[in-house]
């Protein structure tokens, strides 16, 4: 069983659409990420998630919106999609506060191209 | 954000001893130095942590200086999987920010 997966894995989409990513882990995590990681290969933190609360927004643009319906689920929303969204979109979890030893688990990856 | 620095690039022999420099010059005296690694479009992949202790595991060794300003990630015998990015990250025990740098790109040369 995959540990952290994302759904889709590629996304094309045009411009000014609204679309959305989802992730799930079956690891019992208490804390989720979205990290984004451009054409330049920088990954870059974006939201992080602990038991369904938002705990870090690193300044990114309101048309993101991230959705934590339960502790194992962690989407995200991208309203208004601009050429400069087209990265691809990794989805991780790390166990929380409790017993945590550092290890994030990261999800394949999903590849939003924006034309 | 990334408060740690990291050649871009480096080469490495089949066979060899692969050590990936990391400089860490402010780091605090809760921050533990974690390596990952990035195997192409991969997810990255969790290696090793520490804090002041020389540690080793199945994949790697990591050595961090005394004064904790900069460690070495040491692969042992490197083989060409082993060619991907390495990112060293600084961060707090139990902390939740993980922050990668621009990390360096192994290649292993057969």
């Amino acid at each position: 069983d995959t540990a952290v997966s994302q759904t889709p894995k590629y996304l094309v989409t045009q411009m000014g659409n609204d679309k959305s990513i989802k992730c799930e882990q079956n690891l019992g995590h208490d804390t989720m990420y979205w990290y984004k990681q451009d054409s330049k290969k920088f990954l870059k933190i974006m939201f992080s998630y602990n038991n369904k609360e938002l705990i870090i927004n690193e300044t990114v643009p309101n048309r993101f919106s991230p959705k934590s319906p339960d502790k194992a689920h962690l989407n995200l929303h991208i309203n208004s999609l601009e050429l400069g969204d087209s990265a691809v979109y990794f989805c991780a979890s790390n166990p929380g506060l409790a017993g945590n030893t550092g290890e994030l688990f990261f999800g394949e990856g999903s590849r939003l191209t924006v034309l | 954000d990334a408060k740690t620095t990291q050649p871009t690039s480096m080469d490495c022999a089949e066979g060899r001893a692969a050590n990936l420099p990391c400089n860490h010059s402010t780091i605090s005296g809760n921050e533990y130095v974690y390596w990952y690694r990035q195997i192409h479009s991969q997810g990255p992949q969790y290696i090793i942590h520490g804090l002041k202790n020389n540690e080793t595991n199945e994949m790697a060794s990591l050595i961090i200086t005394e004064d904790r300003k900069s460690s070495t990630l040491i692969l042992p015998h490197a083989t060409l999987r082993d060619t991907a990015v390495y990112y060293c990250i600084v961060r707090a025990w139990g902390g939740n920010q993980f922050y990668f740098g621009t990390g360096t790109s192994l290649t292993v040369i057969p």
